[in-house]
């Protein structure tokens, strides 16, 4: 079965900062997509950001892009210019024909 | 925007209680799917559906069942509730497998709680 590995239960980030959370996935296939999701406190999951494994250029949507490294199943989230409605917990996903999810960051927004 | 309706946002039950979660997604999707989350484990797929009247067990089905008889539709329901699966339940929606980078679009939970 997929695995997907967040080593960071908890992350903090001051405003305005960057922030970069891990994610490792372990699979034998060769073609899947990833995607990163937000839980703010109002616990609606929200989509952030998406990758498909067979492209070799980074996704970035705004604020939001990833380090995608295929060779070493590595596929973080970056932050940048940190805001005070990113803090929630953010859970990596892979899919091949299910979806598999990591166990979550909580990331914290300091002022 | 697609939008994943759970009945309830909390619920307390006592134990031995039969439960009914109830989803409802405005999209059209063909798949839809019921997960748990629980602090330290992340989202753990207990059931999910292709398609009317089809249902396929996930990782951690037991204790629970699952009806599709309408294709907006998707119940959860706890037979004999116990203590043990007090917790966050997840509905999620999908469009049809062909395209990998379909994401899921959630619902906003239900927390049960089993006394």
């Amino acid at each position: 079965a997929q695995t997907v590995t967040q080593s960071q239960p908890e992350m903090s980030v001051q405003e305005a900062e960057t922030v970069t959370l891990s994610c490792t996935y372990d699979t034998s296939e060769s073609d899947y997509y990833l995607f990163w999701y937000k839980q703010p406190p109002s616990r609606q999951m929200i989509l952030v950001i998406r990758q498909e494994a067979y492209k070799q250029q980074n996704a970035t949507e705004n604020r939001f892009s990833v380090n995608f490294q295929k060779a070493a199943k590595s596929f973080s989230l970056k932050i940048s210019d940190s805001q005070l409605g990113d803090a929630a917990m953010y859970f990596c996903a892979y899919r091949r024909n299910q979806f598999y999810f990591g166990t979550g960051t909580s990331l914290t927004v300091i002022p | 925007d697609v939008k994943v309706t759970q009945s309830s946002r909390y619920l307390v039950k006592r134990t031995g209680e039969k439960v009914f979660l109830e989803c409802v997604q405005d999209m059209d999707h063909e798949n839809m799917f019921w997960y748990r989350q629980d602090p330290g484990l992340g989202l753990r797929l207990i059931y999910f559906s292709y398609d009317v009247k089809m249902k396929e067990k996930g990782d951690i089905p037991e204790g629970y069942s699952v009806s599709r008889e309408k294709k907006e539709r998707f119940s959860l329901i706890l037979e004999s509730a116990s203590t043990n699966q007090t917790s966050m339940y997840l509905c999620a929606s999908g469009a049809r497998l062909r395209g990998l980078n379909s994401p899921l679009h959630f619902g906003n939970g239900t927390r049960l709680t089993v006394t």
